[in-house]
């Protein structure tokens, strides 16, 4: 199992222009989260899914987009880069919720600069 | 005020030492979470703890619910045991993560 892979590992954008990142987890989890970590700061929620079709805000939400049309994959979006979104970037996944959460997966992440 | 508190934010120290990192909450949580994040950015998940304590290997993670207060401790520290350490807390229901700012742990050999 590769667990959960990121692609694009590093991109660098000028401000206005519009990117993807990819999230794809091959252990049938039902969770999916995307995290953006800046220096000084905890990881900071961007957006969640609960499961297929589903997708909710979380603590960041302003300037990103999101999309789990397939359980594996979770999209995140920028329509207009600034370069208040450079950042690292990170996805998880964790199984069904049974009790408290269980622990996330992470992917390797994604470096992203907008210049 | 953050819901979750770390201390200290850095911390070097010689190899061999006892290591202990600390995590305050401020809200109810059903469990709380111990991570790692290497130099090299990679995040792996330590321990999901809800009460007492769990060992693997030379880490160690404690929790007292009453005092809202976890400790994760590294026993005959080693240099590739430099990382940053995260802690996180979750409550029943909630399918979120709240995160602390992190430890940078280096061990100097």
């Amino acid at each position: 199992n590769a667990g959960v892979t990121q692609t694009p590992k590093f991109r660098v954008l000028k401000t206005g222009q519009s990117m993807t990142l990819l999230c794809a987890q091959d252990m049938n989890h039902e969770y999916m989260y995307w995290y953006r970590q800046d220096p000084g700061m905890g990881l900071r929620l961007i957006h969640y899914s609960v499961g297929e079709g589903t997708t909710a805000k979380g603590e960041v939400p302003d300037g990103y987009n999101v999309s789990r049309l397939k359980k594996q994959n979770f999209l995140l979006g920028l329509e207009s880069a600034a370069p208040s979104q450079t950042s690292v970037y990170f996805c998880a996944s964790i199984p069904i919720l049974s009790g408290p959460l269980l622990s996330q997966f992470f992917g390797p992440g994604t470096r992203l600069t907008v210049l | 005020k953050n819901e979750v508190e770390q201390s200290p934010q850095n911390l070097t120290a010689q190899e061999g030492e006892f290591i202990t990192i600390n995590c305050s909450y401020s809200v109810g949580i059903s469990a709380l979470h111990w991570l790692q994040q290497h130099p090299g950015g990679g995040i792996v998940s330590l321990f999901m703890l809800s009460s007492g304590k769990k060992k693997h290997g030379r880490l160690i993670a404690t929790i007292n619910i009453q005092e809202k207060h976890s400790s994760l401790h590294i026993t005959a520290s080693h240099p590739r045991d430099s990382a940053v350490y995260i802690c996180a807390v979750s409550n029943f229901g909630n399918e979120k993560l709240t995160f602390g700012t992190g430890t940078r742990l280096t061990i100097i050999p």
